[in-house]
């Protein structure tokens, strides 16, 4: 059981747009930054998302953050097969003062 | 370019202890701000932090894995490993070391490959 909860998957066409819940609570998202992985099938996590909403250098911008209260989201948009893989988000938990993960969202586009 | 590459036994048996490093390149371990840490992924399973090591010494552990972690730092070799003690089939896993972009609370921005751990006799 993650303390951080996603959809376990979801999927959308092509050129479609996609969003992906997290949802914590006070201790972690309500108070710290969400981040947002991208896991391709037998890679290892890739930073997608920082800061809430914010793009490391060299990710395509058809992925985008939000936050609100105790709940993030990760849209993305015009969909793409190689957009398949899994996708975590992760805070800072103050109150078990460490990370916490969700339990991943598999993304596939149909 | 900053790499990580995590090196051990790929082979544990039950109640012993696994042993892993992580080597950095491309940068200094000894760099002010930064935050090492180690994450793992059961097979099938999502990801689970473990712990992290600020240079010095520095760390915070997983409370549900503390009693059996342990992380330190060669600063000399470049190197920060993991220990995890008394295993069993349930820390079968992927084992991932990473950086955190600076302080320990900070989003992990460099990761290593991953190393498959199996706990088996």
């Amino acid at each position: 059981q993650s303390v951080l909860t996603q959809p376990p998957s979801v999927s959308e066409a092509p050129r479609q747009r996609v969003t992906i819940s997290c949802s914590g609570s006070s201790s972690n998202i309500g108070n710290n930054a969400v981040n947002w992985y991208q896991q391709l099938p037998g890679k290892a996590p890739k930073l997608l998302i920082y800061y809430d909403d914010l793009l490391p250098s060299g990710v395509s911008d058809r992925f985008s953050g939000s936050k609100s209260g105790t709940s993030a989201s990760l849209a993305i948009s015009g969909l793409q097969s190689e957009d398949e893989a899994d996708y975590y988000c992760a805070a800072w938990d103050d109150r078990l003062n460490g990370w916490v993960f969700g339990g991943g969202t598999k993304l596939t586009v149909l | 370019q900053l790499q990580l590459q995590e090196s051990g036994p790929g082979l544990v048996k039950p109640s012993e202890t696994l042993s892993l490093t992580c080597t950095v390149s491309g940068g200094s371990i000894s760099s002010s701000s930064y935050y090492w840490g180690w994450i793992r992924q059961p097979p099938g399973k999502g990801l689970e932090w473990i712990g992290s090591i600020y240079y010095s010494g520095s760390t915070y552990y997983n409370p549900s894995l503390k009693s059996r972690v342990t992380i330190s730092v060669d600063t000399s070799k470049n190197q920060f490993s993991l220990k995890l003690s008394s295993v069993t089939a349930a820390d079968t896993a992927v084992y991932y070391c990473a950086r955190h972009s600076s302080t320990v609370t900070t989003h992990m921005d460099y990761w290593g490959q991953g190393t498959l751990v199996t706990v088996s006799s």
